[in-house]
């Protein structure tokens, strides 16, 4: 079975350009996650949906990102404009069950470069 | 806020040593998650504990979770170079708090 799908892997853009990052969970996996890993700050969570519903976006740092999640099998995470502050790795993590209670499967990742 | 301390932050061993990492939360916890991330790769999920002072094992890796349900810790033994890798603890408070990791390298 395929994991979690993140694309692309690696991203490299200029300061103040759009990013869209995406992410396919585990089929049946009804709870998504976007997270952030630097060095400075390690991993982040910046939004949690359940059921396509965001749920607690607190983690978001302002408002130049922005996460949807259209339908079961798939969600973005858009940064716009982009500054090079935004560079690290970002996650993308399924799960079975609502909450912070189950295991997560991460994705491989997007690392974003903002020059 | 809730906060999930690790420590050490590194630790260097000789294939062959023991390895120990140690987790502590600011506030009592419904349950501790670990992760493993090897270099350049994405976290894995390991084990999750929820009973006060449970204990679990996985072949050469000892879990334990605090009579308190505060602290938890991630026993290694007999290192072998595969163990290479950082090894989170994560805790759910309101979301999951993920620990700094602690990075374990292991010389052959």
């Amino acid at each position: 079975d395929a994991g979690v799908i993140q694309s692309p892997r690696h991203e490299v853009t200029e300061m103040g350009q759009e990013v869209t990052l995406r992410c396919k969970p585990i089929s049946g996996h009804n709870s998504l996650f976007w997270y952030r890993q630097t060095m400075m700050r390690g991993l982040e969570l910046l939004i949690y949906f359940n059921n396509n519903v965001p749920i607690d976006d607190s983690g978001m740092p302002e408002d130049r990102f922005s996460a949807k999640m259209p339908n079961a099998s798939f969600s973005t995470l858009k940064i716009q404009p982009s500054e090079p502050r935004d560079s690290a790795v970002y996650f993308c993590a399924s799960s079975f069950g609502q909450g912070f209670s189950y295991e997560q499967y991460f994705g491989p990742g997007t690392r974003l470069t903002v020059t | 806020g809730q906060q999930v301390m690790q420590i050490p932050q590194y630790q260097h061993v000789q294939e062959g040593e023991d390895f120990t990492t140690y987790c502590n939360s600011s506030t009592t916890l419904s349950n501790i998650q670990w992760y493993k991330q090897r270099p350049g790769g994405h976290p894995v999920f390991l084990i999750q504990l929820v009973k006060s002072g449970e204990v679990k094992k996985q072949k050469r890796l000892t879990f334990q979770f605090g009579e308190a349900k505060k602290n938890s810790s991630l026993h290694i033994t007999a290192t072998q170079t595969t163990d290479v890798g950082t090894y989170f603890c994560a805790g759910p408070a309101g979301k999951l708090i993920f620990g700094q990791g602690t990075e374990l390298s292991v010389k052959p």
